[in-house]
């Protein structure tokens, strides 16, 4: 998983409840990036980040959020965690190795909203 | 419309088929084009990359790009039951955007 690691890997949580789920590189690449995985909708961007305290919106943002204080790090958050949050969440980077410009993915956080 | 579109399938062959994956796509500024192969309960994994136009192959997957039909394939030969998955395909205009197809589901029956 190209040096990508994320926790947790599986959680359960209640509605209403804050969540944040942590993202860590060990390949000191600039842009990391949040997607969401659903049945029918493929994968969604949520949030991504260009460098330390540089983020921006996806396609998918509203009731996310994100913190990059550290190369290495990119935490999502849900607020107030709802149902339709439920889903496989996937961090992923690019500009790594000798192809810059495409993608490598962690393994995924399956978390669902009861 | 979505920015790229592929048919979900599933598709279902039996092992030493040749198997073809397509996608399209409406923004002519894409100019890198990934394919991913996903196993059940995995995260997605780089399987091919072509920037612009053209072939590219590596082992039995040869990935093509048509940039004037706007249009990208992916071609597996003797295909076994471990390529099994879902593939999806991925698009990028600036390589730091990316856009996915929802991603086909390939069965390989031994």
């Amino acid at each position: 998983d190209a040096g990508i690691t994320q926790s947790p890997r599986h959680k359960v949580t209640e509605t209403g409840t804050p969540v944040t789920l942590r993202c860590h590189q060990t390949e000191n690449h600039r842009y990391m990036y949040w997607y969401r995985q659903d049945p029918g909708h493929g994968l969604r961007l949520i949030h991504y980040s260009y460098g330390v305290k540089d983020t921006d919106k996806g396609e998918v943002s509203d009731g996310y959020s994100v913190s990059r204080s550290k190369t290495e790090d990119f935490l999502l958050t849900l607020e107030s965690a709802t149902s339709s949050q439920t889903s496989v969440y996937f961090c992923a980077i690019s500009g790594t190795g000798t192809i810059q410009e495409t993608q490598y993915f962690g393994p995924g956080t399956r978390l669902l909203v009861l | 419309q979505k920015e790229v579109e592929q048919d979900p399938g599933p598709l279902s062959v039996p092992e030493g088929a040749i198997v073809s994956l397509n996608c399209t796509y409406s923004n002519s500024a894409f100019q890198y084009f990934m394919w991913y192969r996903q196993y059940s309960r995995k995260g997605p994994e780089l399987l091919m990359y072509t920037y612009s136009s053209g072939n590219k192959e590596d082992g039995r997957f040869t990935a093509q790009v048509d940039k004037s039909s706007k249009y990208i394939s992916l071609f597996i030969r003797d295909s076994q039951p471990s390529d099994s998955a879902t593939y999806l395909c991925a698009m990028s205009d600036t390589g730091n955007q990316f856009y996915f197809g929802t991603g086909t589901s390939l069965t390989v029956i031994p």
